[in-house]
């Protein structure tokens, strides 16, 4: 069965800081992935998504991601965060139902 | 994008009784909905997979006379908790589509007394 691994389940930055979050999946088979984010109170919003081709995905709000397949990662980055960037970021893939992550919560400190 | 409804938001209900939780794809149709589970401080945990005009397929752990799923249109599924006690206290979400373009539902709020 698939699943998904995000080993930093908290993670505390000050405005500025570069991030990088860990994914990790174990499947097989081609797959999908994506990386949620889920400010306070809020639903679930996808922040960028990799099916094929170039494996450096660019999404909303300045993040990015590498597929490396050899390493079964897709790590998520952001060069300079922001206060607001405070919230919870899912990993999940497919092809099944998405399968997600724990969940990495991230706090921002001003 | 495409916009997915889930009603009611937030419900809460006593001990022993259903609850019913609609999840609708307003401008799309939706052959397949996933329905998950969000205890708070935790990770999404999928339950089953419905497909349109055929049975639902559970989660392992997941009782499926608990969590009755129907999915009569290519536009509505439906999650009943039957009996609900405490423990099934959490936020429900749906997710339409398939696997290449999903859209999740806000998600319904449901606190058992």
């Amino acid at each position: 069965a698939q699943s998904v691994s995000q080993h930093n389940h908290h993670v505390i930055l000050s405005e500025a800081a570069s991030l990088e979050l860990g994914c990790n999946y174990s499947y097989g088979g081609t797959v999908n992935l994506f990386w949620y984010v889920q400010y306070p109170g809020q639903h679930l919003q996808l922040l960028l998504k990799y099916f094929s081709g170039d494996p450096l995905v660019k999404g909303i709000k300045g993040f990015e991601a590498e597929f490396i397949k050899s390493k079964f990662s897709f790590n998520l980055r952001k060069p300079s965060v922001q206060w607001s960037d405070t919230a919870e970021y899912f990993c999940a893939v497919t092809p099944r139902a998405l399968t997600f992550g724990s969940g990495t919560r991230l706090q921002v400190q001003p | 994008g495409a916009v997915v409804s889930q009603h009611p938001s937030w419900v809460i209900c006593k001990s022993g009784t259903s609850v019913k939780i609609e999840c609708r794809s307003l401008d799309f149709q939706a052959t397949t909905m996933f329905w998950y589970r969000q205890f708070p401080k935790q990770s999404l945990m999928l339950m089953a997979t419905s497909n349109e005009g055929s049975k639902a397929t559970y989660e392992q752990g997941v009782e499926k006379d608990k969590f009755l799923i129907n999915h009569a249109s290519l536009t509505l599924s439906t999650l009943t908790v039957t009996s609900a006690h405490p423990e099934d206290s959490s936020f429900y979400i749906c997710l339409a589509g398939g696997p290449d373009t999903q859209y999740f539902g806000p998600g319904t709020r449901l606190t058992v007394l």
